[in-house]
C-alpha cells in the first residue's frame, strides 16, 4: 500500500472493550490525521497531529484517544466510551502542517460484536 | 466553522458523456479547495486540488472551477470511462493549519 500502513483490515470489537488501530507511514511525512467514514457521510477528522508528541481534537474525538511518540506512527484506540464505533476508519498523512494533499491509508473496518 | 455541501450524492452517466459534481462552502476564507476518488473497498485518493487564487484547473478529462464570490467549486469529468466509477469527495480549508472540511460525496456511476 505504499507508505502507508493501517492494521489491521478488519476488526470486532466487544462491548466495554478498547481497540487500538495501527497506522504507520515511511513518506517522512510530518502530520498525521485520523478520519471515520460512515455510509452516505463525508469524511469526519477525529483527531490529527502535526509533530511528536503534539496532537488536537477534530470534530469527534469524543470516545477515541491518539498518540504520537514517533513520527512514523499514529495509533488510534476506539475506547468504550465510543457508543457508535461501528465505521471505516481511514489514518492520512501529509507532508509539512497545511493539511494538503493528504496521502491515504486502506483503512480499517470496524465492527462491534 | 466551515461546512461544505456536495451536490449530487449519486450521478449515473453513460460513457462517453460528461459528468459535473458540484460543492459550496461557507467561509470565504477557505482557499483551498481539493477533490479526491475513492474506488469501491480503496482508499481515497487526490485527484485535483485548486487555490484560491486559480479560476480553473485541468489535468486531461478533469477540470475544477472555483467561484469565490459565489462560494462554489465544481468538478468536471469529460469523456467518462467506467473505470471513473467512485464515489467523488471535494473539501474545503484555509490556509495555516485549519482542518479539511469534507462534503458528503457523490457516487458516479458510468455505465457501458
Amino acid at each position: 500500500d505504499g507508505g502507508i500502513t493501517q492494521s489491521p483490515k478488519y476488526l470486532f470489537r466487544k462491548e466495554g472493550q478498547n481497540v487500538t488501530l495501527s497506522c504507520e507511514q515511511n513518506l517522512n511525512h510530518d502530520a498525521m490525521y485520523w478520519y471515520r467514514q460512515d455510509p452516505g457521510q463525508g469524511l469526519r477528522l477525529i483527531y490529527y497531529s502535526q509533530i511528536v508528541n503534539d496532537f488536537q481534537k477534530g470534530d469527534i474525538a469524543e470516545g477515541y484517544s491518539v498518540s504520537r511518540e514517533k513520527k512514523e506512527s499514529f495509533p488510534l484506540t476506539v475506547t468504550s466510551a465510543q457508543k457508535n464505533p461501528t465505521a471505516f476508519y481511514l489514518c492520512a498523512s501529509s507532508l509539512g502542517t497545511r493539511n494538503e494533499k493528504l496521502f491515504f491509508g486502506s483503512g480499517t473496518q470496524l465492527s462491534v460484536l | 466553522g466551515e461546512n461544505v455541501e456536495q451536490h449530487p450524492s449519486t450521478l449515473s452517466v453513460q460513457e462517453g458523456d460528461s459528468a459535473v459534481i458540484k460543492c459550496t462552502y461557507s467561509d470565504s476564507a477557505s482557499n483551498y479547495f481539493p477533490w479526491y476518488k475513492q474506488e469501491l473497498g480503496k482508499r481515497p485518493q487526490l485527484i485535483i486540488d485548486i487555490r484560491s487564487n486559480v479560476g480553473e484547473k485541468k489535468d486531461q478529462r478533469i477540470a475544477v472551477t472555483l467561484n469565490k464570490t459565489a462560494k462554489h467549486f465544481s468538478l468536471h469529468i469529460t469523456e467518462t470511462q467506467p473505470e471513473d466509477s467512485a464515489v467523488y469527495f471535494c473539501a474545503a480549508s484555509n490556509t495555516g493549519f485549519q482542518k479539511l472540511v469534507f462534503g458528503t460525496g457523490t457516487r458516479l456511476l458510468v455505465s457501458p
